[in-house]
Parts: structure tokens; C-alpha cells; sequence
């Protein structure tokens, strides 16, 4: 079946470097992705979304990028603060009901 | 700011007993959904409702169900909860679809 997946399932960054995590997505049709945060013991929380007719999206301190010829999505955070250290997992959706595909997460851990 | 609540942060229950969680959203959002996040499996998809008293199975509907008797709570219920239902529950609210928001999850251990 479809799947989304990541590339790398930790990320170690330093204090104010960017930061950019990535995921692979299988399903051609989908047309819809989202990147949530998730901090530990928390519920997921929404980053930024963008679609399929879009190739970048920015937010504050957040940029999406969507390169449908490889089926890649990748989320940029700028200035990595240590607040940003947390698990990133990004979802897609497509069809009639929209029903959302997780990744599994990268961690991202800021070091001071 | 859209706010999800889950009655419990943390529960523990004994095997056989029932269950009932707790979803309440107050921005008037017709879908919600319930999901469990258990380590190396990440999201899965339980239930979800479209309207009042609708109610469509996920992925893994098999040892629960579901009432949505208001637009704003949505309750998952564990007939006879199982040590295999240990997990994190969390639930999530939709203004409109796809876009899905979290509440803060309860976390169920079943001794």
C-alpha cells in the first residue's frame, strides 16, 4: 500500500543553524501535506501545510518545500531554537475523504 | 486558536474493565477522529465522525467504538480494555478537511 516515510530518524542541530528535515511520500495522487510537531508527552501540534499545486510555502521561521518529481517534502526551520527540539512527522492526504497518511517522526534534538 | 481537550492527561485501568475517553472541541468543527500512537507504529486511525451521530471506522476499529451524541465531544469507548490497548490515545478535530488538530492525548495503561 501508499506509505509516507523519512529519510533520517534523528537530527542533531546546533543553536541557531537551520535545520532541515525530510520525508518521502509514495502516493502520487496525494495532494495535501502537513508537517505537525509533536513535543514528548504532548499531542501533535500544526506546523504549516502546503499543496500539491504549490512547490514552497513559508511560515514564521518554518519553509516547506514540495518536489512532486522525486515525491519529496522537506521542512526548513530557520534558527533552530532549543524550544524547536521535538519529534516532526509530516502527513498527506488525497481522495474524496481526505483521510491523512503519517510519517513516522524525526527527532529533532537543538543542542546549546 | 482552535483548542482540543481529552478529559484524561494520564489513566490506568485494569484488563475487562470499560473505558470511556473524552474529546471535546469548542470551535463548532464537524469531523473529529480518534487515533492511538504506540512507539515504531506511529499515528493510526480508529474512528471518525463526520456529523452528529455519524461514525465511520478506521484502520483499527476492532476492541472500540465510538458516540458523538453533540458536535462538540466525541467519545471513544474500550468495552473490556486490554493490556494491548495501552497506548496513546489522542484525538483530533477538523474545521475542514484534511487539515487535523490534536488534542494533548491521554495516555491508557491497562494492568
Amino acid at each position: 500500500g501508499e506509505s509516507v516515510g523519512l529519510h533520517l530518524p534523528t537530527l542533531s542541530v546546533q543553536e541557531g543553524d537551520n535545520s532541515i528535515i525530510n520525508c518521502a511520500y509514495s502516493n502520487s495522487a496525494s495532494d495535501y501535506f502537513i508537517w505537525y510537531k509533536q513535543e514528548s508527552g504532548k499531542g501533535p501540534q500544526f506546523i504549516i501545510d502546503i499543496r500539491s499545486n504549490m512547490d514552497k510555502r513559508q511560515g514564521q521561521r518554518v519553509t516547506v518545500l514540495l518536489n512532486k518529481t522525486v515525491k519529496h517534502l522537506s521542512l526548513q526551520i530557520a534558527a533552530t531554537q532549543p524550544g524547536d527540539s521535538a519529534v516532526y512527522f509530516c502527513a498527506e492526504a488525497g481522495g474524496s475523504n481526505y483521510k491523512l497518511t503519517f510519517g513516522k517522526g524525526t527527532l529533532l534534538t537543538v543542542n546549546p | 486558536d482552535v483548542k482540543v481537550t481529552q478529559s484524561s492527561r494520564y489513566l490506568v485501568k485494569r484488563t475487562g474493565e470499560k473505558v470511556f475517553l473524552e474529546c471535546v472541541q469548542d470551535m463548532d468543527h464537524e469531523n473529529m477522529f480518534w487515533y492511538r500512537q504506540d512507539p515504531g507504529l506511529g499515528l493510526r486511525l480508529i474512528y471518525f465522525s463526520y456529523d452528529v451521530k455519524m461514525k465511520e471506522k478506521g484502520d483499527i476499529p476492532e476492541g472500540y467504538s465510538v458516540s458523538r451524541e453533540k458536535k462538540e465531544r466525541f467519545s471513544l469507548i474500550l468495552e473490556s480494555a486490554s493490556t494491548n490497548q495501552t497506548s496513546m490515545y489522542l484525538c483530533a478535530s477538523s474545521p475542514h478537511l484534511p487539515t487535523q488538530y490534536f488534542g494533548p492525548g491521554t495516555r491508557l495503561t491497562v494492568l
